[in-house]
């Protein structure tokens, strides 16, 4: 198993342009979440999923936008970039079964908007 | 939203000392609490995941315990290790499923 896979790594944006961070697993885990990281501040949820077709939002979801179109891939798009996205990103996810499994975490996508 | 405070934000200690963090979340609408380990350069791995009142687990020399009815956790490390220091999370889910996060507890392990 691969995991949980995030790409790009990393990625400079330009104000006001838009992108797609992408992740995926391949362990047939039903809930997916994105997180960013920002100094002093932990991690922070943006949007969850609690499987293919649901999604809703976490404490920071403006200006983002996902969608889960299947069980593997819960990409997270940047409509328009703002500077204050400038974060590092972190797509998780974990099987249901109530609340007995942690996430599992990607390896990070650090994003640059100039 | 959930509110998840961590204290201390952050602890040196000398290697062999047994330190503990403390993690405060709401108690109504709970439905489990996560700990999680972060070393630098690295991604979160889970440590524990506890949903009963009276909960404990333990991993070696990390423990946790949990308190639903306070809204309480503490997490525990006996005889720290230079390779025990990073950043310690804890997080909470309520019934929405949402799995909300602490700022975290760093800590530093002097041999």
């Amino acid at each position: 198993n691969a995991g949980v896979t995030q790409t790009p790594k990393f990625q400079v944006l330009k104000t006001g342009q838009s992108m797609t961070l992408q992740c995926a697993q391949d362990m047939n885990h039903e809930y997916m979440s994105w997180y960013r990281q920002d100094p002093g501040m932990g991690l922070r949820l943006i949007h969850y999923s609690v499987g293919a077709g649901i999604t809703d939002q976490g404490e920071v979801p403006n200006g983002y936008n996902v969608s889960r179109s299947t069980t593997e891939d819960f990409p997270l798009r940047l409509l328009s970039a703002a500077p204050s996205q400038t974060s590092v990103y972190f797509c998780a996810s974990r099987l249901t079964g109530g609340g007995n499994y942690g996430y599992t975490f990607g390896s990070g996508t650090r994003l640059t908007v100039v | 939203i959930l509110n998840v405070e961590q204290s201390p934000q952050s602890l040196h200690v000398q290697e062999g000392d047994s330190t503990n963090f403390t993690c405060s979340f709401p108690s109504s609408n709970f439905y489990a609490l996560h700990w999680y380990r972060w070393e630098t350069a690295k991604s979160p791995e889970a440590l524990f995941v506890m949903t009963l009142n009276g909960d404990e687990k333990k991993k070696g020399r990390i423990s946790a315990t949990l308190n639903t009815k306070e809204g309480y956790s503490y997490l525990y490390i006996k005889g720290s290790q230079p390779e025990d220091s990073a950043t310690y999370l804890c997080a909470s889910m309520d019934s929405s499923y949402k799995l909300i996060f602490g700022s975290g507890t760093r800590l530093l392990v002097r041999p």
